[in-house]
């Protein structure tokens, strides 16, 4: 079964604070992404990656940057948390063969 | 633009009432069509992908098909743990991007 890991389910940080969210994958994939989820405007693509140290703005980039070194783990930075940044935070996975995207169990991040 | 719009927002069944949830699609090519289930918190759920038109895939009491235009997944006598959020997605055949749909919450009454 492919497994996709988040580092935390929950998350409160202070406004101005650096925020690093993780995601692990046990399942090779080449392509990794980062999306939010808000009520009523659905999953919006932040950032995506299709291989290692490669990265590509999703619709939502502004506030983010990403992180891959390695093809297992992609990371999600924010640089300075903002209140319009709480939100329900999803990564998943997918391999190039069947494009069918794995998530993960998500990150609710509360900024105040 | 690249548009996929779900209906219902929400439906309400009884144990045992079969429906039919809608995903209407505009993409330029389409590279695959996406179902999944999501539980209140909880991450997406990979149910169906499906890639041509006249495809079909079924799953326990769900059954998934596709057209040109719209995707159709059919319940068939739902249970109460049936009761989630079914998201659709397409992918362009030109792009890695997945474009997702607001979903249709679905509630099973016992």
């Amino acid at each position: 079964d492919v497994k996709v890991t988040q580092s935390s389910r929950y998350l409160v940080k202070r406004t101005g604070e650096k925020v690093f969210l993780e995601c692990v994958q046990d399942m090779d994939h080449e392509n990794m992404f980062w999306y939010r989820q808000d009520p009523g405007l659905g999953l919006r693509l932040i950032y995506f990656s299709y291989d290692v140290k490669m990265k590509e703005k999703g619709d939502i980039p502004e506030g983010y940057s990403v992180s891959r070194e390695k093809k297992e783990r992609f990371s999600l930075i924010l640089e300075s948390a903002s209140t319009n940044q709480t939100s329900m935070y999803l990564c998943a996975s997918s391999s190039s063969d069947t494009d069918t995207q794995y998530f993960g169990p998500g990150t609710r991040l509360t900024v105040l | 633009e690249d548009q996929v719009t779900q209906s219902p927002e929400a439906l309400r069944l009884q144990e045992g009432e079969s429906s039919s949830l809608n995903c209407s699609y505009t993409v330029s090519g389409l590279r695959g069509l996406f179902w999944y289930r999501q539980d209140p918190g909880k991450g997406p759920e990979f149910l169906f992908t499906l890639y041509s038109a006249g495809e079909e895939k079924e799953k326990e009491r769900l059954k998934a098909t596709l057209t040109k235009k719209e995707s159709f997944l059919h319940i068939t006598a739902p249970k109460p743990e049936d009761s989630a959020t079914y998201l659709c997605a397409v992918q362009a055949s030109r792009t890695y991007k997945y474009i997702f749909g607001t979903g249709t919450r679905l509630k099973v009454l016992a």
